[in-house]
């Protein structure tokens, strides 16, 4: 089977620094990536990792190590509009199949 | 801007009925997808197709089927609606496997 096992609700006050994990275990492994959803809004894409190591754009960093099939988001100085669930994503194969964990809920609290 | 259009957004249906969900994007993706989402239980693949009449089950294909015959454009079928298949279907597209998913804004579908 394939599982991407990721916290179900994570809590943080606005200027805080968060870090929401993932773990997955698929029977392919191409990359990694996150998403964020806005209640009632689609998800939007925020990075994508192929390897080892830690990607950063502006307050987002994400992180992944293939051997330990683990990968990271790294949200800085959080912002009530980042409250928010943020789903994990494993491309499983060359022709790109995506699967998703089932996101965890941020909140950002005054 | 990318845009990928999905046709209803809120749709009812008695069970046993066929349903057409449609989904159109507009910037030459080869790759095209359908999710469903449900409360706790994140995104999951129903099906996707990387190319015009290419297609590949996904994590829950059962009672679902698909067709692709022009690029631009991905239906979703479903056969003989059930009341379990009352969830928000979601629509994407890519271009290449690396590329970022662009979604469209959900169809809503309630089965009594």
């Amino acid at each position: 089977g394939q599982s991407l096992e990721q916290p179900s609700e994570v809590t943080a006050v606005e200027g805080a620094i968060v870090q929401i994990n993932c773990t997955y275990q698929t029977s392919g492994f191409y990359g990694l990536s996150w998403y964020q959803q806005h209640d009632g809004g689609a998800p939007t894409f925020l990075s994508y990792n192929a390897l080892d190591g830690l990607e950063e754009t502006g307050r987002f960093s994400s992180f992944l190590s293939r051997s330990d099939s683990y990968g990271y988001l790294l949200l800085q100085e959080l912002q009530m509009k980042d409250s928010a669930s943020y789903f994990c994503a494993v491309r499983a194969n060359q022709g790109g199949k995506l699967i998703f964990g089932q996101g965890t809920e941020l909140s950002v609290k005054p | 801007d990318v845009k990928v259009t999905q046709s209803s957004r809120y749709l009812v249906k008695r069970t046993g009925e066929k349903v057409f969900l449609e989904c159109v994007q507009d910037m030459d993706h080869e790759n095209m997808f359908w999710y469903r989402q449900d409360p706790g239980l994140g995104l999951r693949l129903i099906y996707f197709s990387y190319d015009v009449k290419m297609k590949e089950k996904g994590d829950i294909p059962e009672g679902y089927s698909v067709s692709r015959e022009k690029k631009e454009r991905f239906s979703l079928i479903l056969e003989s609606a059930s009341t379990n298949q009352t969830s928000m279907y979601l629509c994407a597209s890519r271009t290449g496997v690396t590329g970022e998913l662009f979604f469209g804004e959900g169809s809503r579908l309630t089965v009594l």
